[in-house]
C-alpha cells in the first residue's frame, strides 16, 4: 500500500527550514528517501532502517518513527539546490521492493 | 554521472508498433528495476530481477515484457501499447543481498509517447 507523504508541496526562502514526512499503514522495514529534479533522475539521500534511527547527509537528516510507521525528512538552512521532488519509498519485507509515495515538490526562492 | 544508462531517451511509437528500452548499469550490482512514472502519481515498480532472476511482476500487462540477459543489461520489450502507457520508464540498480535493503541508483529514464 502506497505511503502518504505531507505536505504535497512547499515554497521555503533561502535558509529556511522544512519538514517532510511519510506514513505508513503497514509495519516497515526499512524507508528510502530520493530527491529528484524536474528532468533528472531520482537521487538517493538516505535509508533508515527498523529500529527507529535518525541519519545525517550534510544539512539533510531524517528519522524512522517504528511505533508511528513515520518517517520524517529535515532540511535545515535550506539552499537553492534542495528545489526538486521529494519521494519517500517504503520496503515492508526488507527485499528490493519498493512503494513510493506521490512526492513534495519543494521550490527554492531567493 | 549516475553510472545507469537508458537509451532511447525519447520515443515515440504507434499502438502497432514493436519497440524495445535498454538499460545498462556500470556499477557491479546484483538487481535491476523497471519503473514507470506518470505525471502527478507515484513511481510504480514493474518488474525486478535479482541475479537475472525474474522476482517481481507487479501485475504489469502482458505488451511489457523483461529481458534480463545478464547483471549489468535490462531491456523492455514493448508491443501493442496503449496511450496510457505513456510515461517515463526509468531503470534502477541496487547491490542487493536478501534480506537488506540497499539504496537504488537510477538512470535518466526514456520518455515514452504512445500516439
Amino acid at each position: 500500500q502506497q505511503p502518504v507523504q505531507s505536505p504535497q508541496a512547499v515554497i521555503l526562502r533561502e535558509g529556511e527550514d522544512a519538514v517532510i514526512n511519510c506514513s505508513s499503514s503497514k509495519a516497515l522495514y526499512s524507508v528510502h528517501w530520493y530527491r529528484q529534479k524536474h528532468g533528472e533522475a531520482p537521487v538517493f539521500l538516505m535509508i533508515l532502517l527498523k529500529g527507529g534511527e535518525q541519519k545525517g547527509h550534510e544539512k539533510i537528516s531524517a528519522s524512522f518513527n517504528e511505533k508511528k510507521q513515520q518517517s520524517s525528512l529535515y532540511l535545515t538552512a535550506s539552499q537553492l539546490s534542495y528545489s526538486g521532488t521529494y519521494f519517500c519509498g517504503t520496503d515492508i519485507f526488507g527485499n528490493e521492493k519498493l512503494t513510493f509515495g506521490t512526492g513534495t515538490r519543494l521550490t527554492i526562492i531567493p | 554521472e549516475t553510472g545507469v544508462t537508458q537509451t532511447p531517451r525519447h520515443l515515440v511509437m504507434g499502438m502497432t508498433n514493436k519497440k524495445s528500452l535498454k538499460c545498462e548499469q556500470h556499477l557491479g550490482h546484483n538487481a535491476m528495476y523497471w519503473y514507470k512514472q506518470s505525471a502527478k502519481k507515484p513511481l510504480e515498480l514493474m518488474f525486478v530481477y535479482n541475479f537475472k532472476e525474474q522476482t517481481e511482476n507487479n501485475s504489469v500487462p502482458s505488451r511489457f515484457s523483461p529481458e534480463c540477459p545478464n547483471s549489468s543489461h535490462l531491456f523492455l520489450h514493448l508491443h501493442t501499447l496503449q496511450p496510457e502507457d505513456s510515461a517515463l520508464y526509468l531503470c534502477a540498480s541496487s547491490p542487493v543481498t536478501r534480506g537488506f535493503s540497499y539504496e537504488q541508483y537510477f538512470g535518466p529514464g526514456t520518455r515514452l509517447t504512445v500516439t
